[in-house]
């Protein structure tokens, strides 16, 4: 099955830097990875996601770059802001039971101070 | 739409008791996963449906755990006897054919303490 590493677990950055989250996948076959964002108490919500046939995508102020060839995929955010703090999860869609299941990361924990 | 839901919001029980999770997917979603959440773990995929049949329960962690999902609109999440190493935050979450490129809908989770 797959298997998807995160790095790092923290990430504290002051209000206005740049943050960059880090994942790897082992399944070669996996071909989605979305990035979810978890508010304190809250249910993770979908921020951006990338397909396997693209290298990168970008939303305002968040982007995911995707290295196939080395399997693995990241979340920039620039110009962070303290709302940005929240558990954010990777996740690596691949085949389970015949069907694509996604296989989340552990989180990184982004603290944004003003 | 309202969303995923899930039954109850919070649940504190003694160990030993048996307890039952609800979850109500998003109309017309033919998938659903129940995943737990704790700080060691992380999020772990329990078990997932298919059109209501149990595809894969590879997650779930022993026998006092089971799901069961008579409907296209009703699951539910057993664990019986319940332990205090079961306390987490219980999230189910529904997608409209886990194709390759599919959103996951999560809902609001059920936290749950076993004393």
């Amino acid at each position: 099955g797959e298997n998807v590493e995160q790095h790092p677990s923290t990430l504290s950055v002051q209000e206005g830097d740049s943050a960059v989250i880090k994942c790897t996948y082992s399944d070669s076959a996996s071909n989605y990875f979305p990035w979810y964002k978890q508010e304190l108490g809250k249910r993770p919500q979908l921020i951006i996601d990338i397909r396997s046939n693209v290298g990168e995508k970008k939303d305002q102020r968040i982007a995911v770059t995707l290295n196939k060839t080395a399997k693995h995929f990241s979340l920039h955010i620039t110009e962070t802001q303290p709302e940005d703090s929240a558990v954010y999860f990777c996740a690596a869609k691949g085949i389970m039971g015949g069907s694509y299941i996604p296989t989340f990361g552990r989180g990184t924990s982004l603290i944004v101070h003003p | 739409d309202a969303g995923v839901i899930q039954s109850p919001r919070h649940e504190v029980t003694e160990m030993g008791q048996e307890v039952t999770l609800r979850c109500k997917p998003i109309s017309g979603h033919d998938y659903l996963f129940w995943y737990r959440q704790t700080m060691m773990r992380g999020l772990e995929l329990l078990i997932y449906f298919n059109n209501n049949v149990p595809i894969d329960d590879s997650g779930m962690p022993e026998d006092r755990f089971s799901a069961k999902m008579p409907n296209a609109s009703f699951s539910t999440l057993k664990i019986q006897p319940s332990e205090p190493r079961d306390s987490a935050v219980y999230f189910c979450a529904s997608s409209l054919i886990a194709g390759e490129w599919r959103e996951q809908f999560f809902g609001p989770g059920t936290r749950l303490t076993v004393l």
